[in-house]
């Protein structure tokens, strides 16, 4: 059990680039979650996945984001033509099927200049 | 709509210096309550899961416990290691929904 992992740590773009993070979760998990931190503020929820399927999407995920979870391994999340409200840490955690107990990676934090 | 909402926002103490923090919930059908840790720069870290008023849980200096509206953590003679934002999340029952609601945290800092 090595954790989760997530990659780049940290990523600074320009408003209207497109970024894309990756997350690796523990193997024998087959839920995956990906939530948004500002500071001061806890984790937002955007959008879980049971395997390859994704499951839920919150109203915060515009058509701006997308996520993947392709073979229900690693999943990746794109954000296209950022813009600076994009600015926050970037949470990926995965849990066993009764989705309670979440294991968070270091996450991704972005800033958007 | 489900809510948690954690007070005070932010504490400070001295070393040895028992304290508690709180966290309200409303929620449609609670099926459980839980108690992370989040360091600077870090994802949150897993303390506690409560599921019924009246459970309590207990890892070295902390204590959780849970009523039908809130849930109290207890922290007894705190060190400075102590020091981090708890956060507070709970999950519910209804429909298709299975994500933690957060609250927005307790920032601890623990003086020697």
């Amino acid at each position: 059990d090595t954790g989760v992992s997530q990659n780049p740590r940290h990523k600074i773009t320009k408003r209207g680039q497109n970024v894309t993070f990756r997350c690796d979760p523990i193997s024998e998990h087959n839920r995956l979650y990906w939530y948004r931190q500002t500071l001061g503020q806890g984790p937002e929820f955007l959008t879980y996945f049971q395997n390859e399927a994704q499951l839920e999407k919150s109203r915060l995920l515009s058509d701006r984001f997308s996520a993947e979870r392709p073979k229900g391994s690693f999943s990746t999340l794109e954000i296209q033509r950022t813009e600076q409200g994009d600015s926050a840490m970037y949470l990926c955690a995965s849990s066993w099927t009764d989705g309670e107990k979440l294991f968070f990676g270091s996450g991704t934090q972005l800033s958007v200049l | 709509e489900d809510q948690v909402t954690q007070s005070p926002e932010a504490l400070r103490l001295q070393e040895g210096e028992s304290s508690s923090l709180n966290c309200s919930y409303t929620v449609s059908g609670l099926r459980g309550l839980f108690w992370y840790r989040q360091d600077p720069g870090k994802g949150p870290e897993f303390l506690f899961t409560l599921y019924s008023a009246g459970e309590e849980k207990e890892k070295e200096r902390l204590k959780a416990t849970l009523t039908k509206k809130e849930s109290f953590l207890h922290i007894t003679a705190p060190k400075p290691e102590d020091s981090a934002t708890y956060l507070c999340a709970v999950l519910n029952y209804g429909g298709a929904t299975n994500k933690l609601i957060f609250g927005t945290g307790t920032l601890l800092a623990v003086q020697p």
